[in-house]
């Protein structure tokens, strides 16, 4: 069954601190590898995409790495700030089928205190 | 930032009643998606078009429809809604993959709060 695991569930941080998120896929086949951050009640704001072949990408002070041996991939998030307070969604798409299906993860919470 | 826009908001209704829930996006984006999101869960597609004239079901049952009339527009529709039916929608466009690559960019909206009393 493709599935795709997130954790932790929450995490609180202090404002400055670094985190990181993890997220575990059993997608086959696999296509990409999507982080996505959704502030509470707005929609999902893409972050990265990574492909088979690329094992990390940065967007500021996200950057994602991921292992497609393992089938795992994290999102690390350096100094952090009050605005970084948000759902983190990691998202994996297959390859081989027309419509490019998305697999969804319940996503980390993510609470930055000052 | 994605010019992809819902309203309402924000709906509270009664038990069967009918409501669309509006979506439009200006980037000429071919494909549309709707998804729908309860509290702590992950997204899932309702349904999702690939151009004018062309609807499709999700992977989740739902007794919504949509149409797709214009290019822009996406709107879904409950005709008797129920208390089951409360959850957060979303609609979501991007462009068509072109050849050789699948690493399409969706767009979210801010979505639809729908409480159904």
């Amino acid at each position: 069954k493709n599935q795709v695991e997130q954790s932790p569930q929450s995490l609180i941080i202090l404002e400055g601190k670094n985190c990181t998120l993890q997220c575990n896929y059993t997608v086959s086949p696999f296509s990409n590898l999507r982080w996505y951050k959704q502030d509470t009640g707005r929609g999902p704001v893409s972050l990265t995409i990574m492909t088979f072949s690329e094992n990390t990408k940065s967007n500021g002070r996200y950057t994602a790495t991921l292992d497609a041996d393992t089938k795992q991939s994290s999102l690390h998030i350096t100094a952090s700030q009050l605005s970084d307070s948000a759902s983190y969604i990691c998202v994996v798409s297959d390859r081989g089928s027309t419509l490019g299906r998305l697999y969804f993860g319940r996503g980390t919470q993510l609470t930055v205190w000052p | 930032e994605a010019d992809i826009y819902q309203t309402p908001r924000y709906l509270v209704i009664g038990t069967g009643k009918k409501i669309t829930l509006e979506c439009s996006q200006t980037m000429g984006h071919d494909k549309m998606y709707w998804y729908q999101q309860d509290p702590g869960m992950e997204l899932h597609l309702i349904h999702y078009s690939y151009g004018v004239n062309s609807t499709e079901k999700g992977d989740l049952s739902s007794e919504s429809t949509v149409s797709r009339i214009r290019t822009e527009h996406f709107p879904l529709t409950l005709e008797s809604a129920r208390p089951s039916h409360t959850s957060q929608y979303l609609c979501a466009s991007s462009v068509a993959p072109g050849q050789g690559t699948t690493n399409e960019k969706l767009f979210f909206g801010s979505g639809t709060q729908l409480s159904v009393l």
